[in-house]
């Protein structure tokens, strides 16, 4: 069965400076990865994914994600933080194959301060 | 403006009520899912159909039932209310034709007392 990883509950990081959130997956076979936001009292939105290709996928807002086969991981980054960037962020994960459910992490505070 | 449309956006309900979440999307998509999100827990996937007229069981579907008539409604029926089941819901489509991104509708926040 598929699983996510997000060990951080929250990231603090000053505008400006680059932000990084952590994700590892588990899944059979080569993995579809999605990255989404969620700001207060609001369903969850798409930012990127990984489905096959390069290993930096660039998505909305500036945000981009690095695919690490050999370390099972999909961590999210952007290059200068906004302090419009704070929200909850999900990982993702679903397999490749058929009709497969999407897993999600259990979700990263983000806290950019200004 | 297409999308996902939940009701109620919130309800307070007496334990062992019945209680329906209706969820309309108009984008044709053929997968519709049910998550529930508490905190610490993340997004956890209650129940499921990839396809009107099935449905299938997500991780937590004790306590919960779906039905899929058609492509555009999915809701989601408590048929005795418990207080665990206090939680914000969110209704998701997808077209299982492409990658499986999924839209999300805006939540609907319930608490059982």
């Amino acid at each position: 069965a598929q699983s996510v990883a997000q060990p951080e509950d929250q990231v603090n990081v000053a505008e400006g400076n680059p932000l990084t959130v952590k994700c590892t997956y588990s899944v059979s076979g080569n993995p579809y990865l999605f990255w989404y936001v969620q700001y207060p009292n609001r369903g969850l939105q798409f930012l990127l994914k990984y489905i096959t290709g390069d290993n930096l996928v660039k998505g909305s807002y500036g945000f981009e994600a690095e695919f690490n086969k050999s370390q099972t991981s999909f961590h999210l980054k952007k290059p200068s933080a906004l302090v419009s960037d704070s929200a909850l962020y999900f990982c993702a994960v679903r397999g490749n194959t058929g009709f497969q459910k999407l897993v999600f992490g259990t979700g990263t505070r983000l806290l950019v301060s200004p | 403006i297409a999308g996902i449309t939940q009701a109620p956006t919130s309800q307070i309900l007496a334990a062992g009520r019945r209680m329906t979440l209706r969820c309309t999307q108009d984008m044709r998509h053929n997968a519709m899912y049910w998550y529930r999100q508490d905190l610490g827990l993340g997004l956890r996937l209650i129940h499921y159909s990839n396809t009107a007229g099935t449905t299938g069981k997500g991780e937590v579907p004790d306590g919960y039932s779906v039905s899929r008539a058609n492509t555009d409604d999915f809701p989601l029926t408590l048929a005795s209310a418990v207080p665990s089941q206090t939680s914000v819901y969110f209704c998701a489509s997808s077209n299982t034709a492409n990658t499986g991104e999924l839209f999300f509708g805006e939540g609907s926040r319930l608490t059982v007392l």
